[in-house]
């Protein structure tokens, strides 16, 4: 079985440029999760999508920052335009089932976002 | 708001020995659970242990067992028998229904 994969792994882009960062759940997951980690500190919450609906972006830091998930399959997070202070990795996770704290979060391997 | 910490940022130790990471976290709550990723460098993160927070008995698995002290909301990790794989930033994290939340993370190096 697949497991949840990120694209692209790195970016580098100059400040007032835009990105957009790509996840791909595991297949049959309704839950999928961003985070993001600045250097040397906490994993932050983003936001979480059940299927294709927000279930809860109270973490997106601001409105440059739109995340989408058409269809309820992969999702795309999109900074525009990127400042410096959102450096950092950009980690998405899925898990099964909905509404249970139990449910176990499988990560994928990130997006480090550097901006210039 | 709940905060989770983790007071060593980097720790090492020699293979074949057992190094024990802290955790720490303030919460207000009485059903949540507590888990330590693993991120191994380059690779993605991994759930390595979880623990219930209803339950007294410390969860294990194989050589990854946790010290749960819910009165002084300590969550640490015992890593036994150290192998060089096991060197990865480990990551301690709370969730409740919701609000999920992580350490700052501890590198951990392994020595051989």
């Amino acid at each position: 079985e697949a497991g949840v994969t990120q694209f692209p792994s790195h970016s580098v882009i100059e400040k007032g440029q835009t990105v957009t960062l790509r996840c791909d759940p595991i297949s049959g997951h309704d839950n999928l999760y961003w985070y993001r980690r600045v250097m040397g500190k906490e994993i932050k919450f983003l936001l979480h999508f059940v299927k294709e609906s927000k279930q809860d972006e109270s973490g997106m830091p601001n409105n440059r920052f739109l995340a989408e998930r058409t269809g309820g399959t992969y999702s795309t997070l999109k900074v525009q335009p990127a400042e410096l202070e959102d450096s950092g990795v950009y980690f998405c996770a899925s898990s099964q089932v909905s509404g249970m704290v139990a449910d176990t979060q499988y990560f994928g391997p990130g997006t480090r976002l550097t901006v210039l | 708001a709940q905060t989770v910490t983790q007071s060593q940022p980097e720790m090492s130790v020699q293979e074949a020995e057992t190094v024990t990471l802290s955790c720490t976290y303030d919460t207000s709550e009485s059903d949540y659970y507590l888990f330590w990723y693993k991120q191994p460098p380059s690779r993605q993160m991994i759930l390595v242990i979880r623990q219930e927070a209803y339950k007294q008995q410390n969860a294990t698995e194989n050589r990854f067992s946790v010290n749960f002290q819910k009165a002084a909301k300590s969550f640490s990790l015992k890593i036994s028998d150290s192998q060089l794989g096991d060197a990865a930033m480990y990551f301690c994290a709370y969730r409740s229904s919701h609000d999920m939340r992580f350490g700052a993370g501890t590198r951990l190096t392994v020595k051989p």
